[in-house]
């Protein structure tokens, strides 16, 4: 089933913070976030697991609450570079056999 | 420089023909997938594979055929018995090995259908 994020949307100021939530119905093994440029590939920023194990950049900031079955990524001090969409994927278990995405969350930055 | 290559980045068919997109990865990894990308939408999943000459169908199978003779290679082809193929295909690759979970993406081929 789908994860549900939210906001659809978010316009920023450059150096604001953001919060992108990704909330499934049913209990979770990994959600992994994406950024993608338009026209691009997603590109990848972070896996939560659950169990509490984390792998990602550095700059990125996320959490995953597993007695909600939500994931929350935070971007703070934002930057220009930011912009973009953003997709969580979920996996209800460890078997890789793909992820079912979001609709995404349209990030613009601006000046 | 390890990683995915699809190619070609644009294509486009007449309504009726099938069609060939490439998918090969030097990254060693084990299992492949090719996902779907539709305007405004996320990307669904349409066929995966884990082990050589083994694929498994995902969410949009229909209409989707695949092949993985060789680890490095996972084409998908476009049939005539696809209803809307117009979209953005997205190949990605990740290993299945311990403590490995990451799954990256090819640049993509956006196909348009006429």
């Amino acid at each position: 089933q789908q994860p549900v994020q939210s906001p659809q949307a978010v316009i920023l100021r450059e150096g604001e913070d953001a919060v992108i939530n990704c909330s499934s119905s049913k209990a979770l093994y990994s959600v992994h976030w994406y950024r993608q440029k338009h026209g691009e590939a997603p590109v990848f920023l972070m896996i939560l697991l659950k169990g509490g194990e984390q792998k990602g950049h550095e700059k990125i900031s996320a959490s995953f609450n597993e007695k909600k079955q939500q994931s929350s990524l935070y971007l703070t001090a934002s930057q220009l570079s930011y912009s973009g969409t953003y997709f969580c994927g979920t996996e209800l278990w460890g078997g890789a056999d793909g992820l079912t995405f979001g609709k995404g969350t349209h990030l613009i930055i601006q000046p | 420089d390890g990683g995915i290559t699809q190619s070609p980045k644009y294509l486009f068919r007449k309504e009726g023909q099938n069609v060939t997109l490439s998918c090969e990865q030097n990254l060693n990894h084990d299992a492949m997938y090719w996902y779907r990308q539709d305007p405004g939408q996320g990307l669904r999943l349409i066929y995966y594979s884990q082990i050589v000459n083994d694929f498994q169908k995902g969410d949009i199978a229909e209409g989707y055929s695949v092949s993985r003779e060789k680890k490095e290679s996972f084409p998908l082809t476009v049939t005539s018995a696809q209803k809307n193929p117009t979209a953005f295909y997205l190949c990605a690759s990740r290993s299945l090995a311990d403590n490995s979970y990451e799954q990256y993406f090819g640049p993509g081929t956006r196909l348009t259908v006429t």
